[in-house]
């Protein structure tokens, strides 16, 4: 059972569109992580949002946390095929981190 | 610097042998994480070591058991496989004294197929 509920479960767009994903949850958390993953290879951390409300921009990604600590999104603007990969939401549990099932998102130049 | 590195990457077994996966740690990290991700789902938190101690434990059973040996690198068991077990192993590091050991850097994982 996955603690946190990720969506879309896929995603596929064109190069130069925007798009934007979600993490939600009824738990609370201290904080809350993205990362991305691509085929053959592990997870790697995006970011780290911390306080209720906190946006972060990384490049052409922007992420928010829910004013709740509950939730979380992450825009991108004008994808590129470099994009494509797992993005996974994780929360900081006790001692660890529990991830969503992640979104597929696949960007066709 | 060498980061996560974990070995065997791939594996082939049958239902019922067992297997030992091993992890290496990035340079200064002291605190290893082991997570199973199935195909198409994220990954789901085996145990955590530190201090050669497992200090926190998911929701896996008994035969799966971990070790954190003097030089932080550490090793994750898992007896009796089952089909289910097929899946892609993941080893995180962390560091307690940074950013509270939250900032988890990932090895390239260990794909395990059970027959």
């Amino acid at each position: 059972t996955q603690l946190l509920e990720q969506s879309p479960q896929f995603l596929s767009i064109q190069e130069g569109e925007n798009l934007t994903v979600y993490c939600n949850s009824s738990s609370v958390f201290s904080s809350l992580q993205w990362y991305r993953q691509e085929p053959g290879e592990g997870p790697v951390l995006l970011v780290t949002v911390v306080t209720g409300g906190e946006v972060k921009k990384l490049k052409r990604l922007t992420f928010q946390f829910g004013d709740a600590r509950k939730d979380s999104s992450l825009h991108i603007t004008a994808a590129q095929p470099g994009d494509t990969g797992l993005y996974l939401c994780a929360g900081a549990g006790n001692n660890d981190m529990r991830f969503g099932a992640g979104t597929r998102l696949t960007v066709k130049p | 610097d060498a980061g996560v590195t974990q070995s065997p990457t791939h594996l082939i077994k049958t239902r019922g042998q067992q297997v030992t996966l091993r992890c290496s740690p990035k340079s200064g990290h002291d605190t290893v994480s082991w997570y199973q991700q199935a195909l198409g789902q994220g990954p789901q938190f085996i145990f955590q070591y530190y201090e050669e101690e497992e200090r926190q434990r998911g929701n896996f059973p008994d035969r799966f058991s971990g070790h954190q040996f003097p030089n932080y690198s550490s090793e994750l068991n898992v007896n009796a496989l089952l089909l289910g077990d097929s899946a892609l192993y993941l080893c995180a590091s962390s560091s307690l004294t940074d950013r509270g050991g939250l900032e988890l850097f990932f090895g390239s994982g260990t794909q395990l197929s059970v027959l």
